[in-house]
């Protein structure tokens, strides 16, 4: 089955510096990949997705990047700030098939010092 | 507004005791799914369900039982064979079952367990 791994597990930044988050997965038929900001004590919020025909997307100061042939997709960050500091997750899943489920990295801790 | 909804916020269970947590949503989703986060160790799966009265077992089903009798309803039960319940609980939800064009699951904002 799927499997994902994420690094690092933490991230500690000045603002105004970049970060930037790495997935792999093991499934080369995987073609979507959400990524998830969770704030204390509050359920995931979807901040981006891409699905495996498109090799980058962005929004605004967030970018994800996706090589198949590698099997690694990446969460970028520009211009941090505090507010960004917050637990992340990659996922991967497979749309076309019958179950929709995804496989979760661990996580990123991101912590932006003032 | 549309959302999900999962109560309690914070819940705890005495030793022997089953605890049902409570997952509604309004977003008119076929899909959806209870999970586990327990520190470090990212999001397992417990239970999904892709239509009203069929769900099916994710990774870690043991120690724990759903149903699914109203779309919007998806409630799990933590039975006392869960030995090890104390974690943070949280329900998603999905527009379509299987992943017609690579749809985002939602979430809600979790239920704390913790063990009397």
């Amino acid at each position: 089955g799927e499997n994902v791994e994420q690094h690092p597990s933490t991230l500690s930044v000045q603002e105004g510096d970049s970060a930037v988050i790495k997935c792999t997965y093991s499934d080369s038929a995987s073609n979507y990949f959400p990524w998830y900001k969770q704030e204390l004590g509050k359920g995931p919020q979807l901040i981006i997705d891409i699905r495996s025909n498109v090799g980058e997307k962005k929004d605004q100061r967030i970018a994800v990047t996706l090589n198949k042939t590698a099997k690694h997709f990446s969460l970028h960050i520009t211009e941090t700030q505090p507010e960004d500091s917050a637990v992340y997750f990659c996922a991967a899943g497979l749309y076309g098939g019958s179950q929709g489920n995804l496989i979760f990295g661990k996580g990123t801790k991101l912590s932006v010092k003032p | 507004d549309g959302g999900i909804t999962q109560s309690p916020k914070y819940l705890f269970r005495k030793e022997g005791q089953n605890v049902t947590l409570s997952c509604e949503q309004n977003l008119n989703h076929d899909a959806m799914y209870w999970y586990r986060q327990d520190p470090g160790q990212g999001l397992r799966l417990i239970y999904y369900s892709q239509i009203v009265n069929d769900f099916q077992k994710g990774d870690i089903a043991e120690g724990y039982s759903v149903s699914r009798e109203k779309k919007e309803s998806f409630p799990l039960t933590v039975t006392s064979a869960q030995k090890n319940p104390t974690a943070f609980y949280l329900c998603a939800s999905k527009r379509d079952r299987g992943y017609v064009d690579g749809q985002p699951q939602h979430f809600g904002d979790g239920t704390r367990l913790s063990i009397l």
